[in-house]
């Protein structure tokens, strides 16, 4: 089983949509969640951030992470074209490397 | 404006031949971080640095070397010896080792010959 798993798409929503990415993990000793969004042929760009389970909202982004079930999602509100991008998620433990998931690539659609 | 600069965009190889890509940032950042991306793969640590003059392998170090000489910079050498070095390589950094990296470059897309 691999550490970090998203579906990798593509998935194709028609702008407005409310979008769901969703991300499993298996080390239990992850802390803190991050969302990555990444444009083709672009680096990565640090998107969400949080600590523990709960919600963090931030404009039209929410990530809610359930360290009972292992299980982070990125919601996206009145999804934009400029939204589309591959999107990755990357958990860490208190003090070592993050884990990259490979990237759920998403399209919108105007 | 801040950031990472990574040279060049796109790399060609040839067998036998190793090549340098270059990672320069002007953030004041003390970490600094070499990953590279496959298809339908995360990204997959290959050297880190915490501070100037050292710096540690990650996940997939083999047939890679690097050196810190600067605050700023944090080349990536390919050597021959990588058998599969046709990627992405992204370079990143954070204020601090342990935190997640905060800025990316915008990668070198090395391809074979």
């Amino acid at each position: 089983q691999k550490e970090v798993e998203q579906d990798p798409g593509p998935l194709s929503v028609p702008e407005g949509a409310i979008v769901s990415l969703n991300c499993t993990y298996s080390n239990s000793a992850f802390q803190y969640f991050m969302w990555y969004r990444q444009y083709s042929r672009k680096g990565p760009e640090l998107l969400m951030y949080t600590y523990s389970s709960g919600n963090k909202e931030d404009g039209r982004f929410t990530a809610q992470v359930d360290k009972s079930s292992k299980y982070i999602s990125l919601f996206i509100r009145d999804s934009q074209p400029s939204d589309s991008a591959t999107y990755l998620c990357a958990p860490k433990t208190s003090y070592d490397k993050v884990i990259f998931g490979p990237g759920t690539s998403l399209s919108v659609i105007p | 404006d801040g950031g990472i600069t990574q040279s060049p965009k796109y790399l060609f190889r040839k067998e036998g031949q190793n090549v340098t890509l270059s990672c320069e940032q002007n953030l004041n950042h003390d970490a600094m971080y070499w990953y590279r991306q496959d298809p339908g793969q995360g990204l997959r640590l290959i050297y880190y640095s915490q501070i100037v003059n050292d710096f540690q392998k990650g996940d997939i170090a083999e047939g890679y070397s690097v050196s810190r000489e600067k605050k700023e910079s944090f080349p990536l050498t390919v050597t021959s010896a990588q058998k599969n070095p046709t990627a992405f390589y992204l370079c990143a950094s954070s204020i601090v080792r342990g935190d997640q990296p905060q800025h990316f470059g915008d990668g070198t897309r090395l391809s074979i010959l």
